[in-house]
């Protein structure tokens, strides 16, 4: 079947260090890969994705790359901020498989001044 | 713009008691969906509906049920609440994977059965 293991939390860092947030799939058929970021008290919003291998997606400083020799798709940020701390979730879909959302068990961010 | 809006934000229920919660879209997306998030276990997909009429179970369906009649409105319902069913509900539209478009949430609703 098709999951989502995203790395252990909570992650602390100090602001301006280098983020990764690890994710890896399974999935039969081809998916598509996304990264989702929940704000303390919200709902989930779309950070990025990407539809194909080698795709590389990005938004607000951070990016992320398809590997599917890996089956891999790692955020990562050069420099976070205090209003990056989230929590992150990396989920897939696959076509023809009716577009439901698989996602990772979340990864808790909190960045210190 | 509301985009996707649910009701209530908080409620309290004791077992066995029944209730639904409410999920109103005016995105005009044709792909509804109810998950529950809990701690360490990410967001699991309860039921969902590719449009008015037709709905599909999830990946944790018991104790729920859907409808759709317009393509605005998804209704949860939960026919007779236990404490296993505490959680975040969150209703989502969009995410269609035949067009690998965007989900959209809403705030979500906290549940708790005691």
């Amino acid at each position: 079947g098709n999951s989502v293991t995203q790395m252990e939390g909570p992650v602390t860092l100090s602001e301006e260090a280098f983020l990764t947030i690890n994710c890896t799939y399974t999935a039969t058929g081809y998916p598509s890969l996304f990264w989702y970021v929940q704000y303390p008290g919200e709902g989930l919003q779309l950070l990025l994705k990407a539809t194909k291998a080698d795709d590389k997606g990005s938004n607000k400083g951070f990016e992320a790359t398809y590997r599917k020799e890996t089956t891999s798709f790692h955020l990562e940020k050069g420099s976070v901020q205090v209003s990056d701390s989230a929590v992150y979730f990396c989920a897939l879909s696959v076509i023809n498989q009716g577009g439901k959302l698989i996602f990772g068990q979340g990864t808790e961010l909190s960045v210190k001044p | 713009n509301a985009g996707v809006t649910q009701t209530p934000k908080f409620q309290v229920l004791k077992t066995g008691q029944s209730m639904t919660l409410q999920c109103a879209q005016d995105m005009n997306h044709e792909y509804m969906s109810w998950y529950r998030q809990d701690p360490g276990m990410g967001l699991r997909l309860i039921h969902y509906s590719v449009g008015a009429g037709i709905t599909d179970q999830g990946e944790v369906p018991n104790g729920y049920n859907v409808s759709r009649s317009t393509t605005e409105d998804f209704p949860l319902r939960l026919l007779s609440a236990a404490p296993s069913q505490t959680s975040v509900y969150f209703c989502a539209t969009g995410g269609q994977g035949t067009l690998n478009t965007e989900a959209f949430f809403g705030q979500g609703t906290r549940l708790t059965v005691v």
